[in-house]
């Protein structure tokens, strides 16, 4: 099984429809993240979380929210979903004796009509 | 914030050739990887290498740190190492990695 696993690996949906997007870990790592990636754009982080009770915006967080559920569960809410969020988006964690080391989720794919 | 910029935008390697791909970042950092995400998306972290050098395999990183840059080396390149190389960086007292717009290299038989 994967280290960091994302579900839905990919979601087509509609504007206007809540969405939300999974991140589960067995790294036992206490920050998590969510970064989106667009063509040509690179990653560009939208939360990060350091542990169960901290929560922290990240350069693009407006129209997303998130929820730190147990320290191995970290999850993404699109409330209303707009086209312009149609992207790949990655989970990942770090912690331990690296704990300054990124590994990513597989990724999930949405597409929002 | 930290800006990253990565050289060259693309590219393209006969199966075998040596490449060097270029990281400028524009403050001095805490935090510097590199990272290889494959033609399927997956993203591998290559280096943690916020100074000095290191090897791994065909691979090795170094990062001058006083100049604010830093160079990934691929040596004997294949075809599976294509995709593309992201760098990434953060500034001191910041834990927001800024990602470079990445370096997409093929590698031809």
């Amino acid at each position: 099984d994967a280290d960091v696993t994302q579900t839905p690996r990919n979601r087509i949906t509609k504007t206007g429809k809540r969405i939300m997007l999974e991140c589960s870990q067995t790294k036992g790592h206490d920050r998590m993240y969510w970064y989106r990636q667009d063509p040509g754009l690179g990653l560009r982080l939208i939360y990060y979380s350091f542990d169960v009770k901290d929560i922290n915006k990240g350069e693009i967080s407006d129209g997303y929210s998130v929820s730190r559920q147990a320290q191995a569960k970290f999850s993404l809410s699109l409330e209303s979903a707009i086209p312009n969020q149609t992207a790949l988006y990655f989970c990942a964690t770090s912690g331990g004796t690296g704990a300054n080391v990124l590994t990513f989720g597989a990724g999930s794919r949405l597409t929002v009509l | 914030g930290i800006q990253v910029e990565q050289s060259p935008p693309d590219l393209i390697l006969q199966e075998g050739a040596n490449s060097t791909l270029r990281c400028n970042f524009s403050d001095s950092v805490n935090n510097l990887q590199w990272f290889h995400q494959n033609p399927w998306g997956q993203l591998i972290n290559l280096f943690y290498i916020p100074s000095g050098t290191k090897q791994n395999g065909r691979l090795s990183a170094t990062t001058v740190a006083t100049e604010r840059y830093s160079l990934l080396y691929i040596s004997s390149s294949q075809t599976t190492d294509s995709g593309v190389y992201f760098c990434a960086a953060s500034g001191a007292g910041s834990y927001q990695l800024t990602f470079g717009k990445g370096t997409k290299l093929s590698v031809i038989p």
